[in-house]
């Protein structure tokens, strides 16, 4: 069964950079996409960003440059870091699995969720 | 692009039927068979129940099915149980820049 665990800092100084980290374990890192996905309190879902094994990329236009994905197969992490941070940037910050059955091409749904990881902006 | 509109709540008696929409436009939900749902306790991760519009995981209820009709997709909870009671969010694929967007959630109830 594969497992997913968040880690970094539950607080974040405004203007500061948040880095967090996805562990992956119970399965290989390898042939998937691994996503970011937060979740403002009381809020909906936001998708970041995905990554590839290979270091593949791609994220959000809301977040444009502040975001960063990368991967190290090696430890079987996949990692965030988001720049600029402000109050309004404060949520569960989730990893995910992406979901890509064979044959399916625009791989969108996520199967396997950490439990989340709450991040606070604050002086 | 804007977030999909789902109604705010939803309600049902044990054992009854209810179906939650998802309402995009026709360059996400119309444009793409790739819906999601998850279905998401207080306190807890989401959990996928549906993808590609009705495919359920292993593991997932048949109770749960999933839909679509133009730019609208709906998600049918049969034979209402109480564990069902929920926030169920939607997702789409929404092209090649976007990627994926979410609807706002939806609260189901079950009286």
């Amino acid at each position: 069964q594969v497992q997913l665990q968040e880690s970094g800092p539950g607080l974040v100084e405004p203007s500061e950079t948040l880095s967090l980290t996805c562990s992956v374990s119970g399965g290989s890192i390898n042939n998937y996409y691994w996503s970011w996905i937060r979740q403002s309190p009381g809020k909906g879902l936001e998708w970041i960003g995905f990554i590839h094994f290979t270091g593949r990329t791609k994220y959000s236009p809301s977040l444009g440059s502040r975001v960063t994905i990368s991967v190290d197969t090696s430890k079987n992490q996949f990692s965030l870091t988001l720049n600029s941070m402000t109050a309004a940037d404060t949520a569960v910050y989730y990893c995910a699995r992406v979901l890509c059955p064979s044959g399916s091409y625009y791989c969108s749904a996520f199967d396997y969720w950490g439990q989340g990881s709450l991040v606070t902006v604050s002086s | 692009q804007s977030a999909l509109t789902q109604p705010p709540s939803a309600s049902g008696s044990p054992g009854q039927s209810v179906t939650i929409s998802c309402t995009g436009t026709s360059s996400d939900v119309g444009a793409y068979n790739y819906v999601s749902w998850y279905q998401q306790h207080p306190g807890k991760a989401p959990k996928l129940m549906i993808y590609e519009v009705s495919q359920r995981p292993s593991g997932v209820p048949d109770r749960f099915a999933g839909s679509k009709s133009g730019n609208t997709a709906s998600l049918t909870v049969s034979g209402l149980q109480a564990e069902d009671e929920a926030d169920y969010y939607c997702s789409s694929f929404a092209g090649s820049n976007d990627f994926v967007i979410f609807g706002g959630g939806t609260k189901l109830t079950v009286l």
